[in-house]
């Protein structure tokens, strides 16, 4: 059973456009976090979100939980080539455990 | 920042022969490792949680007998995979909590195993 349903799964869109990738659970977080992961490496924390609503950016990322911390959405302005990756968010249960969604490859294409 | 290590990166094993993953902790005392395992182009699952002097818990479907985790000190977790099979080729990964930190996860590199 998967707890977090991650989609798309797969985004392979232009330079310069915009895209927004979703994380949805039946479940409720204490908080939840977003990681990007390159090839071969582990995955490099983001963000965490942590309070219902709760709105965060980073340059042109921005992430936002939901009201009632059972999802979560990661917007990304402008798409560069430099943002192609696997994107995974991840649900975070009690004493730091994680609930990985099936994380979101995205290409950017130049 | 927080800085953990695993080793080795990459090991090739032939099948039938045991493998050891190490992940250390290289700033900081970590009272708790996670290990995960990653298959190609796929999300993380979560298969242990190493704890700092106790037993490990594994989560459901992970063989404890095949995936061998010690947590001898504070900096060091290892993950032994016995009697390997092609099967469990795959990329390993742990992460780390520092007592001291609340709730920040810190991960590896990772460790890719291939078994032949």
């Amino acid at each position: 059973t998967q707890l977090l349903e991650q989609s798309p799964q797969f985004l392979s869109i232009q330079e310069g456009e915009n895209l927004t990738v979703y994380c949805n659970s039946s479940s409720v977080f204490s908080s939840l976090q977003w990681y990007r992961q390159e090839p071969g490496e582990g995955p490099v924390l983001l963000v965490t979100v942590v309070t219902g609503g709760e709105v965060k950016k980073l340059k042109r990322l921005t992430f936002q939980f939901g009201d009632a911390r059972k999802d979560s959405s990661l917007h990304i302005t402008a798409a560069q080539p430099g943002d192609t990756g696997l994107y995974l968010c991840a649900g975070v249960r009690g004493a730091q455990k994680l609930v990985f969604g099936q994380g979101t490859r995205l290409t950017i294409n130049p | 920042g927080a800085v953990v290590s695993q080793h080795p990166s990459r090991v090739i094993c032939k099948s039938g022969t045991s493998v050891k993953i190490e992940c250390r902790s290289l700033d900081f005392q970590a009272t708790t490792m996670f290990w995960y395992r990653q298959f190609p182009k796929k999300s993380l699952m979560l298969m242990a949680t190493s704890n700092e002097g106790s037993k490990a818990t594994y989560e459901q479907g992970v063989e404890k007998d095949k995936f061998l985790i010690n947590h001898a000190s504070l900096t060091l977790s290892t993950l032994t995979v016995t009697s390997a099979h092609p099967e469990d080729s795959s990329f390993y990964i742990c992460s780390a909590s520092s007592h001291a930190n609340t709730g920040e996860l810190f991960f590896g590199e990772g460790s890719r195993l291939t078994v032949l």
